[in-house]
């Protein structure tokens, strides 16, 4: 099975500051299809997950452009660009590659 | 509007059945997979199976092979999440939804299973 790990664990951020969380897995992400199934999602306090990004890098829809997805192969990063105070929450990168898919730890964003 | 609509919270006994469910409306409920996604309590996501309402194939996670029974009713536009004899572990929320590609789109609001004599 592969093993999906985030660093930090917890993030505080002053407000406008930039954040960046990454996402390693135990395998390849790549897929022979050409596309790398790595996906990030936000769970907001009392709230379910909201995906954010999808194969890496795409915004689902009506995610704001301050949150940017890159990497490839097994190492990824998730970047905010100005934490705003909705941001805050556990972020989870996720395969899919793999059947089932697996979540990363989560890592929890709180401000300062 | 794509919208998953969950069942409300139960609190049941360890040794007693339980079945959930999440009814879909906004797009073509037999089009897409549904998935039911574990979070125990102050713990991280853990995917607990799919199915394909168009035609009820269901995949599991092996953690949960034989644990749970993911059906689902196209007529109703409605997917379930059972249980036959609840434990203590098994609080947690429960969340389903849409498999769109390889990726969950859109999600119910959860369902809190509390087990507890």
């Amino acid at each position: 099975d592969i093993v999906m790990t985030q660093t930090p664990l917890s993030l505080s951020v002053t407000p406008g500051q930039p954040a960046s969380i990454s996402c390693k897995s135990s395998q390849s992400l790549l897929h022979s299809d050409g596309k790398t199934y790595l996906y990030w999602y936000l769970q907001k306090p009392g709230q379910p997950p909201q995906l954010l990004i999808y194969e890496v890098s795409n915004r689902f829809s009506g995610v704001p452009d301050r949150f940017s997805g890159s990497g490839s192969g097994t190492d990824f990063t998730l970047k905010i660009s100005r934490v705003e105070a909705e941001d805050v929450g556990v972020y989870y990168c996720m395969q899919s590659i793999q059947l089932p898919p697996a979540f990363g730890p989560g890592t929890k964003v709180d401000i300062k | 509007e794509v919208q998953l609509v969950q069942s409300g919270a139960e609190v049941k006994k360890p040794g007693e059945s339980l079945k959930i469910s999440c009814k879909g409306s906004g797009y073509s409920f037999t089009s897409y997979w549904i998935g039911w996604v574990r979070q125990m309590p102050g713990k991280g996501l853990e995917w607990m199976g799919i199915i394909y309402p168009g035609d009820s194939d269901t995949r599991y996670s092996p953690s949960f092979q034989g644990q749970v029974t993911i059906s689902a009713d196209k007529s109703i536009s409605t997917a379930y999440l059972q249980w036959s004899s609840l434990k203590a572990s098994d609080t947690a929320m429960y969340y389903c939804a849409r498999l769109r590609l390889r990726y969950l789109d859109y999600w119910g609001q959860g369902t809190l299973v509390t087990v507890s004599s």
